[in-house]
C-alpha cells in the first residue's frame, strides 16, 4: 500500500463534465505533484506546490486546476477536457522541492468521452 | 505507419538470475538520481537512489552504479524474482531543472519462469 492516497481509481466523464480528483498524504512532506502519464511512457510533470502555494506550472491547458488545501491535501478540478485527456493522473509527494525521493499514489484511471 | 513509442525497451531474465538494466542520462550538472519500479496497474514505486558524489549504493537485492565520466547508471537487481517483473525507471536531477525530475523512458523488465 502508498502512503499517498488518490481517489477515485478509475473516472469516466463526459467532454462537458466537471469533476475533480483528491490526493492526500500524511508524511508531513511540503511538496506535492501532479503527475501525468500516458500507456507505456514515463510520468509528465503538470504542477509542483511548495509550502501549499503553486510553485510549478508546466504550461498546463487552463481546463486542469490545481488547489491545494492545506499541507496534506492536494486536488485537481477537471472541467471540458478531450478525449485526449485520458490518462493515468499520478499524485506524488516528497520531503521538500529538492533532492529527496518522490513518494506517489495508485493513481487515478480517467477516461474522458 | 512506423509505432514509435508504443514499445517498450523489454529485458528478459530467468528466474534467479541477476538483472541489469541500464539508463544514459543527458546533463553533466546532474547531481541525484532515482529508480523507480511501476507494476501494472500502480503509481511508480521508489527503489534506491545516489547522489552525484558517490558511484555506488546497495539495497535490499539491489544495486544502483553511477559512471559520471560516460553518463551512465545501472540498476542491477540480484536473484531476479517473479514479482520483480515491472516497468523500471530512471530519473535525474539537478539545480538546472529546478529539481524536477527528468525521466527515462522506462525498460519492461520480464521474469522467463
Amino acid at each position: 500500500d502508498t502512503e499517498v492516497t488518490q481517489t477515485p481509481k478509475h473516472l469516466v466523464m463526459g467532454m462537458t463534465n466537471k469533476k475533480s480528483l483528491k490526493c492526500e498524504q500524511h508524511m508531513g512532506h511540503r511538496a506535492m505533484y501532479w503527475y501525468k502519464q500516458k500507456a507505456k511512457k514515463p510520468p509528465e510533470l503538470m504542477f509542483v506546490y511548495s509550502y501549499e502555494k503553486l510553485s510549478i506550472n508546466e504550461s498546463v491547458p487552463s481546463r486542469f486546476s490545481p488547489e491545494c488545501p492545506n499541507s496534506s491535501l492536494l486536488n485537481l478540478h477537471l472541467h471540458a477536457l478531450q478525449p485526449e485527456d485520458s490518462a493515468l493522473y499520478l499524485c506524488a509527494s516528497s520531503q521538500a522541492q529538492d533532492n529527496s525521493p518522490l513518494h506517489f499514489g495508485n493513481g487515478t484511471r480517467l477516461t474522458v468521452t | 505507419g512506423e509505432n514509435v513509442g508504443l514499445h517498450l525497451p523489454t529485458l528478459s531474465v530467468q528466474e534467479g538470475d541477476n538483472s541489469i538494466i541500464n539508463c544514459a542520462y543527458s546533463n553533466s550538472a546532474s547531481d541525484y538520481f532515482i529508480w523507480y519500479k511501476q507494476e501494472s496497474g500502480k503509481g511508480p514505486q521508489f527503489i534506491i537512489d545516489i547522489r552525484s558524489n558517490m558511484d555506488k549504493r546497495q539495497g535490499q537485492r539491489v544495486t544502483v552504479l553511477l559512471n559520471k565520466t560516460v553518463k551512465h547508471l545501472s540498476l542491477q537487481i540480484a536473484a531476479t524474482q517473479p514479482g520483480d517483473s515491472a516497468v523500471y525507471f530512471c530519473a535525474e536531477n539537478s539545480p538546472d531543472s529546478n529539481y524536477q525530475l527528468i525521466w527515462g523512458a522506462g525498460t519492461k523488465l520480464i521474469i522467463k519462469p
